[in-house]
């Protein structure tokens, strides 16, 4: 079966403009999770999604950070006025067992911001 | 706070050699440990898992050992092969969502 989907798989966008990073679970996986992972480095937890709603969005770094889940599937996270620091590989998981589960991660999207 | 750390961020061995990846954990009621293998351009790929319960688990040529003492975790690689090649993290459950290890890049020498 098809694993985890992001799209686009690399975006350049310009300073302070915004943009949209898209995930599609694996069918039926009720969790789903956004990592942020910048060059050289460990994965930054971003936000979590079980089901619609996000019982934990700590890792969000800024207001400029959101997400949204709907149909308990397709996830977006969005960067408003991006800035160069926002570079770096947003990773999305899913899994669908529960806390003590391994999540499945698809390849992410490569984010540069010029 | 929780950390998950790692002693060595790179490691090379020779090809048919055994590896050993070595992570240290803060957070001892961390009940579940993740092995992921990353490799260029792509994402976390899972390796092996193990809980609390257990201290040693094996997989096709991976066995992780979990120390809960001394709060370490290991990730054993039997016969290292060139595709092998990649950085690891370790992980730990925390709170719902999972805490990642700076990573560990493996290199084969041939």
């Amino acid at each position: 079966g098809a694993g985890v989907s992001q799209s686009p798989s690399n975006k350049v966008t310009e300073k302070g403009k915004d943009v949209e990073l898209r995930c599609d679970p694996i069918s039926g996986h009720t969790a789903l999770y956004w990592y942020r992972q910048s060059l050289g480095q460990g994965l930054e937890f971003l936000i979590y999604f079980q089901g619609n709603s996000a019982p934990d969005k700590s890792g969000l770094p800024s207001d400029r950070f959101s997400a949204e889940r709907t149909g308990g599937s397709v996830s977006t996270l969005t960067i408003q006025r991006t800035q160069q620091e926002d570079s770096a590989v947003y990773l999305c998981a899913s899994s669908n067992q529960g806390r003590n589960s391994p999540l499945h991660f698809g390849n992410g999207t490569r984010l540069t911001v010029t | 706070g929780e950390s998950v750390g790692l002693h060595l961020p790179t490691l090379s061995v020779q090809e048919g050699d055994n590896s050993i990846i070595n992570c240290a954990y803060s957070n001892s009621a961390s009940d579940y440990f993740i092995w992921y293998k990353q490799e260029s351009g792509k994402g976390p790929q899972f390796i092996i898992d193990i809980r609390s319960n257990m201290d040693k688990r094996q997989g096709q040529r991976v066995t992780v050992l979990l120390n809960k003492t001394v709060k370490h975790l290991s990730l054993q690689i039997a016969a290292t092969q060139p595709g092998d090649s990649a950085v690891y993290f370790c992980a730990t459950v925390g709170a719902q969502k999972l805490v990642f290890g700076q990573g560990t890049r493996l290199t084969i020498n041939p």
